[in-house]
């Protein structure tokens, strides 16, 4: 059964640079892309980011709002995805979630697996 | 950048059949995935490339697409499929992957 567990939410002041992880597990990691895409208080849905595998590259393509300041990276031997995000602004504030990528025949991606989410506040 | 358009909510009675759109300039040239979220929880991958369903989900959920819309079609609707939808694409031109979500509220 595919799990991923994010952790390193919490309440952050602006300007903060906290730092999200997600274990996964279920499945091979390394060779798997993953994303992040976030949900502001009831608000839609947001993609961030994605990490492409190291097979694949692993390289790294950003949403425009958080290009320059968050950054994701991945620890394949540690089966861990993280969100590295720098100078907050409170406009960020929303449930991450971690999320495995699926790449069609069409070479589209969509979101095949997600995790519970970790919610970061970003207020002073 | 690429738009997807969604309405705010569909309402439906119990037993009829929901019909969520999705809006986008030539959208039937490119593959629609959608999913459900229902409160406080993660969403869930129900259609993925148009019209496949992952295991797990009901024969009554079907998609479409086709010129400038993308149908998620819910028949037989039960209560346990109020959530909320939203359709996604993947456009590397655009940060915009997701539409706006659209609320589906059985009456």
């Amino acid at each position: 059964e595919v799990q991923l567990v994010e952790s390193g939410g919490g309440l952050v002041k602006p300007g903060g640079s906290p730092r999200l992880s997600c274990v996964a597990s279920g499945f091979t990691f390394s060779n798997v892309w993953m994303s992040w895409v976030r949900q502001a208080p009831g608000k839609g849905l947001e993609w961030v980011g994605r990490i492409t595998s190291k097979t694949d590259g692993g390289t790294t393509d950003y949403a425009a709002p958080v290009k320059g300041r968050f950054t994701i990276s991945r620890d394949d031997s540690k089966d861990t995805l993280y969100l590295q995000m720098n100078s907050l602004k409170t406009e960020d504030t929303a449930v991450y979630y971690c999320t495995t990528n699926a790449i069609t025949v069409a070479d589209t991606i969509f979101f095949d697996y997600w995790g519970q989410g970790a919610l970061v506040t970003v207020s002073s | 950048s690429y738009v997807l358009t969604q309405p705010p909510s569909v309402s439906v009675a119990p037993g009829q059949t929901a019909r969520i759109t999705c809006g986008g300039n030539n959208i039937g040239t490119k593959s629609v995935h959608w999913y459900r979220q229902k409160p406080g929880l993660a969403p869930v991958l129900v259609v993925y490339d148009d019209t496949d369903r992952p295991s797990g989900i009901p024969e009554r959920l079907s998609g479409s697409n086709s010129g400038n819309t993308a149908t998620l079609t819910i028949s037989w609707v039960e209560a346990g499929d109020e959530a909320d939808y939203y359709c996604q694409v993947w456009d590397t031109s655009s940060d915009r992957v997701f539409g706006g979500g659209t609320k589906l509220t059985v009456l």
